[in-house]
């Protein structure tokens, strides 16, 4: 079956950079965008971007231009969002979320963020 | 940026009742409507896309509908395992956008 599965919690200091990781199995990796989605503490969703596992092309949310940036490793199938310069509005869960024509099949597990001097 | 609201934000019901949450798209958006539950600590799981159709393995006590800038996801007979948070998203253009959100609480 389809499994995605993130990386642990990460506590950082403030100006600091994060990198969450989203192991993919039970499907071709390349054959699927890989989407990244955020929740705020108490919040709703917010879409950051996606990759495109199989030639490495972005397309990220302009809020996040600049300072987000989605990778992939293909040969453990894996996809990465890192994420710099944090600030404490960037505490949140992110998500990764397979997608297929656009909608979402399925997510990750979801991996806590907290920024925190 | 489309935005989508969703109403009621939050509503009480009791169990075997008929639920209908509402989302409306600030421009056209075709079909591309997607609903997703969400349950406390948990990731979204994705029911329906394109309005109207289910995910594999989502029970059929829930449907959507509606196209171009109003849809609806209704369940029909509410179960102890319903009460979540759903939330609508538009994937017609980008930015993908999210609804607020409707909390469905056991009343």
């Amino acid at each position: 079956q389809v499994q995605l599965v993130q990386s642990g919690a990460e506590v950082k200091k403030p100006g600091a950079s994060v990198k969450v990781s989203c192991k993919a199995s039970g499907y071709t990796f390349t054959g699927y965008y890989m989407h990244w989605v955020r929740q705020a503490p108490g919040q709703g969703l917010e879409w950051m971007g996606w990759i495109n596992p199989n030639s490495g092309g972005t397309n990220y949310a302009q809020k996040f231009q600049g300072w987000v940036t989605m990778t992939r490793d293909t040969s453990i199938s894996t996809a990465y969002m890192e994420l710099s310069r944090l600030t404490s509005d960037d505490t949140a869960v992110y998500y990764c979320a397979r997608a297929y024509s656009g909608y979402y099949v399925d997510w990750g597990q979801g991996t806590l963020v907290t920024v925190s001097s | 940026d489309i935005q989508m609201t969703q109403s009621p934000s939050s509503l009480s019901a009791s169990v075997g009742d008929r639920v209908t949450i509402t989302c409306r798209a600030s421009q056209g958006i075709s079909n591309y409507l997607a609903w997703f539950q969400q349950k406390p600590g948990k990731a979204p799981k994705s029911l329906i896309y394109a309005a109207s159709s289910l995910q594999s393995g989502v029970p059929s006590k829930f449907s959507g509908s509606g196209s171009g800038t109003d849809f609806t996801l209704t369940i029909s007979s509410l179960q102890p395992e319903d009460f979540a948070t759903y939330y609508c998203q538009q994937y017609n253009s980008y930015p993908l956008t999210f609804g607020g959100g409707t909390q469905v609480e056991i009343k």
